[in-house]
């Protein structure tokens, strides 16, 4: 079974450039989330998706960031512009949406520097 | 809103000695626990969880937790360690009501040799 892929794996940019991720889930995972980890800390939730709906994007800048998930399968999260404190692993993980909990899959991320 | 902590950043620790990685996380009536492997330049890796049960959870690789509500910890265990542990480990709580998964800031294993 394929993994959750991700691309670029890596990307340099500088300040208020624009850059964008590309995350593509499990094979029949309804929900996709996208996860933000600055160097010496854990994940941190930006947005989740179940199909093509947002579920939770509470802490998403959405001054700055953008996701979407049009057909309800791979997701593309943006930011516009950047920033020197968004230097960081953008991690995108999917899960089946059955029962009280559902196993979260991650891909192996792209770590974004911002210059 | 709930919180996790782990309270050691990084654990030296020499082959086939035993390991605990210490998690805590904030009150709750309800949770689920778990714990998450990062090798370098990979994603997250499930080792193991807790819903519901027995207290002792088992996962991969040798590795097991314990659920203690009283004192609201969730600390892993292994009883040998390998060069191949080496990677940084993550605490993760979910909420019984709760959508989102919250991480701890990781700990970082190096096994010695």
């Amino acid at each position: 079974e394929a993994g959750v892929a991700q691309s670029p794996r890596y990307k340099i940019i500088e300040k208020r450039q624009s850059v964008a991720f590309w995350c593509n889930p499990i094979s029949g995972h309804a929900t996709l989330y996208w996860y933000q980890q600055i160097l010496g800390q854990g994940p941190k939730l930006l947005i989740q998706f179940q199909n093509n709906g947002v579920v939770d994007d509470s802490q998403l800048p959405k001054d700055r960031f953008s996701a979407e998930r049009l057909k309800g399968v791979d997701s593309t999260l943006k930011i516009q512009p950047a920033k020197l404190e968004d230097s960081a692993v953008y991690l995108c993980a999917s899960s089946f949406l059955t029962g009280d909990y559902n196993e979260q899959f991650f891909g192996p991320g792209t770590r974004l520097t911002v210059l | 809103a709930q919180s996790v902590t782990q309270l050691d950043s990084q654990v030296p620790v020499f082959e086939e000695a035993p390991v605990e990685l210490r998690c805590n996380y904030s009150s709750s009536v309800s949770v689920y626990l778990f714990w998450y492997v990062q090798y370098p330049n990979q994603g997250l890796q499930l080792l193991l969880k807790y819903l519901s049960g027995s207290t002792l959870v088992k996962g991969i690789n040798g590795f097991e937790a314990e659920f203690n509500k009283s004192q609201t910890s969730f600390h892993l265990r292994k009883p040998s360690v390998h060069i191949s542990d080496t990677a940084e480990y993550f605490c993760a709580v979910r909420d019984g009501s709760a959508r989102q998964l919250t991480f701890g800031s990781g700990t970082q294993l190096t096994v010695l040799p």
